[in-house]
């Protein structure tokens, strides 16, 4: 089971807002910055942000990122098709010492 | 432009070995951990393991560990992973990461994968 917990799935329209969830615990989103990933089927992950609210290099400001206690926050605006994708949230556990990562979220844009 | 290039993947049996190896360009290498990551079918992303700048922190998973070895060599700017006693649920695509630091930190920039199948 994953470290990190996120839905398993996410839809919204075309335009819409969305948002993706990641509950963790103290010895790890609670203590440790937290990165996004957007990852394609036969493709390489991308990181899509950094220490909790940075985008990463060409990375639009469609998408964002917060952090609160032991929960944080993916957002993406002005949804596209080209979206359509798997998005992983992932940090560093001090106890554990290891790097976890959720399960992952599926967004369909419908 | 960072690359991340694997290579080493293919069908063993239940209890035999793989060695993975990744080649690495467009960064200075001996400044960053790497790391490998998996996905198994139809599953998430997994951490294997990690290994500091200058190999003096390691890290494995604990499905892994004792079985699993990484390794690094700074001067051909190369990143391996020694998988012994392979078992059918190590089936994955095998990601070499690297490092937002030289330490064993988290993940920016993936590879494109290697297939690992074990099967008899």
């Amino acid at each position: 089971q994953p470290v990190l917990t996120q839905p398993p799935s996410v839809s919204a329209a075309p335009g819409q807002k969305v948002t993706f969830s990641c509950s963790g615990s103290s010895s790890n989103i609670g203590s440790n910055s937290v990165s996004w990933y957007q990852h394609l089927p036969g493709t390489a992950p991308k990181l899509l942000i950094s220490e909790n609210n940075q985008r990463h290099s060409g990375i639009p400001d469609r998408f964002s990122g917060s952090k609160s206690g032991t929960s944080a926050t993916l957002g993406i605006t002005g949804l596209q098709t080209g979206d359509e994708a798997d998005y992983y949230c992932g940090t560093w556990d001090s106890s554990l010492s290891a790097v976890v990562f959720g399960g992952g979220t599926k967004l369909t844009v419908l | 432009e960072v690359q991340l290039v694997e290579s080493g993947g293919g069908l063993a049996q239940p209890g035999r070995s793989l060695r993975l190896s990744c080649a690495a360009s467009g960064f200075t290498f001996d400044d960053y951990a790497l790391h490998w990551v998996r996905q198994a079918p139809g599953k998430g992303l997994e951490w294997v393991s990690g290994i500091s700048w200058n190999s003096a922190k390691i890290d494995y998973a604990d499905s892994v560990k004792g079985r699993f070895t990484i390794s690094r060599d700074n001067a051909k700017n190369s990143l391996y992973l020694q998988m012994n006693s392979l078992r059918a649920e190590d089936t994955a695509l095998y990601y070499c990461a690297k490092d937002f630091s030289g330490d064993v930190w988290g993940v920016d920039y993936w590879g494109k994968g290697t297939l690992v199948t074990v099967s008899s």
